[in-house]
């Protein structure tokens, strides 16, 4: 069973800084390219970041370009969001999620970060 | 990236069939056949229904259906049931090599 479980999210203050954390089992994490998605509360879905299988391409939308970075350690099925620099408005349910062939196919169940003095 | 343009909301009565409209643009939608529809029920994780415009994945009922023409696709489902209700969010990869969503539409079984 393909199974993607969040976490690392919390409250923290504006300017700072929080990594989440994404950890899978039951397919091959190596093989699959890896997001992560947000929404924001009562709001829609938000494409974040990609990496690629090898983790030596990524990309990110351009709201959080320069202040998030995406990795992930094959070696233990975990995906990571390092985000900095954090807003008000990154408030916001982080999920990961998988996709094969550009379509997100897997979610996990989302980590809820708070970004509030 | 502006997002996808879906209808807030959309009802129907059991039984009944209800379209959900995405519209995209030339850079997303209109170019591509990597169009997604995604289920949302309130506190729960999105789950993909339709892919690559019109695919289900293994699981998803066939009263489910996907369609494009030019920069709009569309979700239809057919016979409706309490159990639809939820939210449904459309996505397309695009040309800057990103993805996009959809605002989201609130489908209500009357």
């Amino acid at each position: 069973e393909v199974q993607l479980v969040e976490s690392g999210g919390g409250l923290v203050q504006p300017g700072g800084s929080l990594r989440l954390s994404c950890a899978v089992s039951g397919f091959t994490f190596s093989d699959y390219w890896m997001h992560w998605v947000r929404q924001a509360p009562g709001k829609g879905l938000v494409w974040v970041s990609r990496i690629f299988t090898d983790g030596t391409d990524t990309t990110y939308a351009d709201s959080v370009k320069g202040r998030f970075t995406i990795s992930r350690d094959n070696r233990k099925n975990t995906l990571y969001l390092q985000m900095d620099s954090l807003r008000a408005d990154d408030t916001a349910i982080y999920y990961c999620a998988r996709s094969r062939d550009l379509t997100f196919d897997y979610w996990g169940q989302g980590t809820l970060v708070t970004v509030s003095s | 990236q502006s997002a996808l343009t879906q209808p807030a909301s959309v009802s129907g009565s059991p039984g009944q069939s209800i379209t959900i409209s995405c519209t995209g643009t030339s850079s997303d939608v209109g170019v591509y056949d990597y169009v997604s529809w995604y289920q949302q029920h309130p506190g729960k994780a999105p789950k993909l229904f339709i892919f690559d415009v019109t695919k289900r994945p293994s699981g998803v009922s066939n009263r489910f259906s996907g369609s494009k023409s030019g920069i709009t696709a569309s979700l239809t489902i057919s016979g409706l049931q309490a159990d639809d209700e939820a939210d449904y969010y459309c996505g397309s990869y695009t040309s800057s090599s990103t993805w996009v969503f959809g605002g989201g539409t609130r489908l209500t079984v009357l």
